[in-house]
């Protein structure tokens, strides 16, 4: 059974870079079929999409939060990362890992079908 | 941007049914996605491709799209569909896009 995992500092000093790890376990990230992403929720808010990679690398982010994301994977380690920067308390938030197949055109357009747990990273000085 | 609208809350009583609406500009044509998302838990997909249904999702969830509104229904409610409710689609400028998210309370 598909599992993911995020991990990492639970603190992060404002104007500093964010950053992520999501483990994948019992599967792999090496396949054609899927992209891996990430989703962000303030608390008590909605979600957000922050950006998504293939196993090749192929990359895309969400327009409003391009110019701060790097989204990037080993696929020997089954890992992919994330990494913000120059973060500010609006980027507080529960941060989760997602796997998402890939439409009949080969393209990552689809949903969300199996996340990690979410990991709270707080933004504060 | 593109901007999906949900109601804020949705109210509804044991064993009646409950209607979550998504709407957003020409959804119609778009492919929407609904996710089930209990308190300090993760989001769990529940319907994809506007009407399909994952594995375990039980028949009592549905979907439907047309127009500017797109709406996920819940027939036979019970106590354990107490959630927050989350559309989703893709756009072209946008990316992937979430709705604003509807708390399902039962009575």
């Amino acid at each position: 059974q598909l599992q993911l995992q995020e991990s990492g500092p639970g603190l992060v000093k404002p104007s500093e870079t964010l950053s992520l790890t999501c483990t994948v376990s019992g599967g792999f990230i090496s396949s054609s079929s899927f992209y891996w992403g990430w989703v962000r929720q303030p608390p008590g808010k909605g979600l957000e999409w922050i950006g998504s990679i293939s196993y090749s690398g192929n990359t895309y982010y969400n327009p409003s939060l391009k110019s701060r994301v790097t989204v990037s994977v080993v696929p020997s380690q089954n890992l992919f990362f994330l990494k913000l920067t120059s973060v500010t308390a609006a980027d507080t938030a529960v941060y989760y890992c997602a796997r998402h197949p890939v439409d009949m055109a080969a393209r990552p357009y689809g949903w969300f079908d199996t996340w990690g747990q979410g990991t709270l990273v707080t933004v504060a000085s | 941007s593109y901007v999906l609208t949900q109601p804020p809350s949705v109210s509804v009583a044991p064993g009646k049914t409950a209607r979550i609406t998504c709407g957003g500009n020409n959804i119609g044509i778009k492919n929407v996605h609904w996710y089930q998302q209990k308190p300090g838990q993760a989001p769990v997909l529940v319907i994809y491709y506007d009407s399909d249904r994952p594995s375990g999702i039980p028949e009592r969830f549905s979907g439907s799209n047309s127009g500017n509104t797109a709406s996920l229904t819940i027939i036979r409610v019970e106590a354990g569909d107490e959630a927050d409710y989350f559309c989703q689609v893709w756009d072209s400028s946008s990316g992937h896009v979430f709705g604003t998210g509807t708390k399902v309370t039962v009575l």
